[in-house]
């Protein structure tokens, strides 16, 4: 079964850092664009970064330019994104989704991050 | 920056009725890049449709996909209960992705 199961997240203060992990299986991870959503409380969708099949291209949505890195270990079947300097505005539930003919076609169920004092 | 508006924001009608969602971007979209999503309360979202209008695998022949340049179309045929989600368009290419505010659909 294609699956991508997502962790890490948690309640953290402004300020802080964290790193979230999704795992893949099922289908060939290497072979595959990969991205993060997220979605905060009662809004809509936001993508939030990419990464290509290997690292040599990533890319990221304004708001989170600078202070999140997207990484992967297609070894590991798994992507990551570490997220620093989070402010209130970050709280929200992040997705890991695979990219496929320009599309995202399997979801993981999320991992909630809150950004509180 | 493509911007993506949909409309209506909600959509109210009953079983066995056609919606039908809009979906205008600020400028001209290749069809390859655009695809619809169905987000039902508390799930991730599914994919439904991509390339503007080629069905995702076992998603029902009631979904379908139409459009080109700044206007692209969802729409549902003969509606059931378990279609009561938001559904969003999205714009992927060129290593980012646009989505679409969202459109609720409400069945009666």
């Amino acid at each position: 079964e294609v699956q991508l199961v997502e962790s890490g997240g948690d309640l953290v203060q402004p300020g802080g850092s964290l790193r979230l992990s999704c795992a893949a299986s099922g289908f060939t991870f290497g072979s595959f664009e990969m991205t993060w959503v997220r979605q905060a409380p009662g809004k809509g969708l936001e993508w939030v970064s990419y990464i290509g099949q290997s690292e040599s291209i990533t890319n990221h949505a304004d708001s989170v330019r600078g202070r999140f890195t997207i990484y992967r270990d297609n070894a590991d079947k798994s992507m990551f994104l570490v997220m620093n300097s989070l402010t209130v505005e970050d709280t929200a539930v992040y997705y890991c989704a695979r990219w496929s003919r320009n599309a995202l076609d399997v979801w993981g169920q999320g991992t909630t991050v809150t950004v509180a004092s | 920056e493509i911007v993506l508006t949909q409309s209506p924001g909600t959509l109210s009608l009953f079983p066995g009725e056609r919606a039908t969602l809009s979906c205008k971007a600020s400028q001209a979209v290749s069809t390859t890049y655009l695809a619809w999503y169905q987000q039902r309360l508390g799930q991730p979202p599914r994919l439904l449709i991509y390339g503007a209008s080629r069905r995702a695998t076992g998603i029902p022949d009631r979904f379908s996909g139409s459009g080109s340049g700044t206007d692209f179309t969802l729409t549902i045929s003969r509606l059931d209960p378990e279609d009561s989600a938001v559904y969003y368009c999205q714009r992927c290419g060129s290593s980012s992705c646009t989505f679409g505010q969202g459109t609720k659909l409400e069945i009666k």
